[in-house]
């Protein structure tokens, strides 16, 4: 089955401790890229790969870190979270870079920080 | 710059209803426009992508326009179900950006009542 994975599901952790959340997918994309979804800021985008070893920042880049080693995975590293960082990530792929394509998303990942 | 307003942001019909939901972009120049549905605390998932070029999409009960002139968009759902109830995101990628990104609506939280 074609799909998004995304581990762990749930976290809860502590000030400065560092985490990394993993992103898989199986569909052979080149595009992949890291939401988190806030209650009235909607999605935004933190940050995005074109394709293995290629990255950038989006919307809200600060207090994370990507890495794009292989194509299928794109893990989301937070070295030293902090409480306004709690909220729902998920991971998104899609085909390509071109905007044509429909983009997939994981089944999200809720962070707290306390 | 490109911003995504979704109205209304609650909606409540009784099962069997047809209806619409609205999403409204300031910028017409987009590469396309899709529609997810979100359930509570779970991943998007992709309803219909609508191509620049298209006018609508159709997917079972489901049918999205697309007037790119006007920056609307909307989500006919036929014959509501309570299996329907959810939160709808429709999402534009716009063309005039320095680099590719996908900007979210707000949301249209749907609750079918049996």
């Amino acid at each position: 089955e074609a799909q998004v994975t995304q581990n762990p599901r749930y976290l809860i952790t502590v000030t400065g401790k560092k985490l990394t959340v993993t992103c898989s997918q199986n569909m052979n994309h080149e595009y992949m890229s890291w939401y988190r979804q806030d209650p009235g800021l909607g999605l935004r985008q933190i940050y995005y790969s074109m394709n293995v070893e290629v990255t950038d920042k989006g919307d809200v880049p600060e207090g994370y870190k990507v890495s794009r080693k292989e194509k299928r995975n794109f893990p989301l590293i937070l070295e030293s979270p902090s409480p306004n960082q709690t909220s729902l990530y998920f991971c998104a792929s899609r085909r390509d870079w071109s905007s044509y394509n429909e983009q997939f998303f994981g089944p999200g990942t809720r962070l707290t920080v306390l | 710059k490109q911003e995504v307003t979704q109205i209304p942001a609650a909606l409540s019909v009784p099962e069997g209803e047809n209806l619409v939901l609205n999403c409204s972009f300031t910028d017409s120049a987009i590469y396309n426009l899709q529609w997810f549905r979100q359930d509570p605390g779970k991943g998007l998932t992709s309803l219909l992508l609508i191509q620049s070029s298209q006018r609508e999409q159709t997917s079972g009960r489901l049918n999205a326009s697309l007037d790119k002139s006007s920056g609307r968009s909307t989500l006919y759902i036929a014959a509501s179900q309570p299996g329907d109830s959810a939160t709808y995101l429709c999402a534009v990628s716009p063309l005039k950006t320095s680099y590719d990104k996908v900007i979210f609506g707000p949301g249209t939280s749907l609750s079918v009542i049996p």
